[in-house]
């Protein structure tokens, strides 16, 4: 199957800093999801992003599907942005997979 | 309020003592899955379902059932719990089957709150 790696697995970023998390997976793919899991263990979807930039707020993504690679990043963090960050995607017809995730601590 | 409820939302068992983890969604969302959530594992996928009275395994599906009577619930029953199913679950609706709808945005997962389950 698809494999979906994310790097980095752990951040430490200050409040008010910059961040990139990169997700890498290995086939093309119709559907690529980001989702942050907050500490109380809540799955919200940031993006749908297949393909292309989109931007809410502090948070932008970039999918560059045909190097097969998508971007997210953070600016001037803050603390409720703590959390895990999971990058999804779709292969053809088949089902979501996960990446193992990246875990975002963010201090004040 | 459009929602995945999933219930109970903790639970304490013993080995082998049946149970199951409701999950119901007011979306009309035809595709419906379960995922276990597990330290440095990530999200994996137990089972999925289609439609009504369509299911299939995922990526670790031992030890589980499922069903689709209705297309609003999708319970997932652990017929014998071993500890090895010690975990937190997440019941997820989207509003198509995988591969259709991409091009609308149509397909954006939605999450329940997630039930912990330990077996002990």
């Amino acid at each position: 199957g698809i494999q979906v790696e994310q790097s980095p697995p752990d951040l430490i970023l200050q409040e008010g800093a910059n961040s990139t998390l990169r997700c890498n997976f290995s086939d093309s793919v119709n559907n690529l999801q980001w989702f942050h899991q907050n500490p109380w263990g809540q799955l919200i979807n940031l993006f749908y992003i297949p393909s292309g930039t989109k931007q809410n707020g502090r948070l932008s993504a970039t999918t560059v599907a045909t190097e097969r690679y998508s971007l997210l990043y953070i600016s001037s963090s803050q603390t409720t942005d703590s959390g895990v960050y999971f990058c999804a995607v779709e292969p053809g017809y088949s089902t979501l997979t996960f990446g193992k995730g990246t875990m975002l601590l963010v201090s004040p | 309020e459009a929602q995945v409820t999933q219930n109970p939302r903790y639970l304490i068992t013993v080995t082998g003592k049946k149970l199951t983890v409701t999950c119901s969604q007011n979306m009309n969302h035809e595709y419906m899955s379960w995922y276990r959530q597990d330290p440095g594992l990530g999200l994996r996928q137990i089972y999925y379902s289609m439609n009504v009275e369509v299911t299939d395994k995922g990526d670790v599906p031992e030890g589980y059932k499922v069903s689709r009577k209705e297309k609003r619930n999708f319970p997932l029953i652990l017929e014998s719990p071993s500890p090895n199913q010690t975990s937190l679950y997440f019941c997820a609706s989207n509003p198509n089957r995988p591969g259709t709808g991409w091009a609308s945005g149509a397909n954006v997962l939605t999450f329940g709150a997630g039930s912990r389950l330990t077996v002990l």
